[in-house]
């Protein structure tokens, strides 16, 4: 059973600064099925990235994805107001499982 | 623009069924490319995946495996929805409760989802 384990837990930045979450596998894993998404309170997650590096439909290009194997981040270039929230990697497919990593809450 | 609106009872005692139900606008569930996903989010066990069902000249059905005997996901084509029952409930399964759709025929995950379902496991 495939782990993710996200990190930092917490990060506290200042709009307009750039925010880097990682995101690490427990084995490696297809870069196709690795995703990104972005929850506020009370709201369903949003689907961010897809395939690591692709955008979702209507999603600003400040937010970008990388990596590959066990190792991947996402980066929001420059805080605005609405994207602190809380930021989840996942693997679709090709798991048993779908797992979604715990999460890494963007604060101001 | 796809929607999903979810209904179900907000309380459930323990050892009952858990039944939820997500209405489809703006896709059809039998989609060759769609998948239809139930997913619960809880603080002790954050975001987990429950399982799906899709078809493909016939329908499937995937469950993750700790729940794997107790959770039923169907279709209901002729009503264009897709529900959730989970058996002999516990306090641990209270949650929100969400669907969602994944279009992996174009390589896109969960891409819509429900508004979430609040079910609460208690006498």
């Amino acid at each position: 059973e495939i782990v993710l384990t996200q990190s930092p837990g917490t990060l506290s930045l200042s709009p307009g600064e750039r925010a880097t979450v990682s995101c690490r596998a427990s084995q490696g894993i297809n870069s196709r099925h690795l995703a990104w998404y972005q929850q506020k309170s009370g709201q369903a997650p949003r689907l961010l990235i897809y395939g690591a590096s692709s955008r979702a439909t209507g999603i600003p290009d400040r937010f970008s994805g990388s990596g590959s194997g066990t190792d991947f981040t996402l980066t929001i270039s420059r805080l605005e107001p609405e994207d602190f929230a809380v930021y989840y990697c996942h693997q679709c497919c090709g798991s048993p499982t779908w797992p979604f990593g715990q999460g890494t809450k963007v604060e101001i | 623009q796809v929607q999903l609106q979810q209904s179900g009872p907000g309380l459930v005692e323990p050892s009952q069924t858990l039944s939820l139900t997500c209405v489809i606008s703006g896709d059809n569930i039998s989609s060759k490319t769609a998948a239809w996903h139930w997913i619960r989010q809880s603080p002790s066990r954050g975001l987990e995946w429950l399982g799906r069902t899709f078809y493909r000249s016939k329908w499937y059905k995937e469950y993750t495996e700790s729940v794997r005997s107790r959770i039923t996901i169907s279709p209901d084509t002729s009503k264009n929805q897709f529900s959730l029952q989970l058996n002999s409930v516990t306090p641990e399964d209270t949650a929100v409760y969400f669907c969602a759709r994944d279009n992996l025929g174009l390589s896109i995950p969960l891409d819509y989802w429900g508004q979430g379902s609040l079910v609460t496991v208690s006498s």
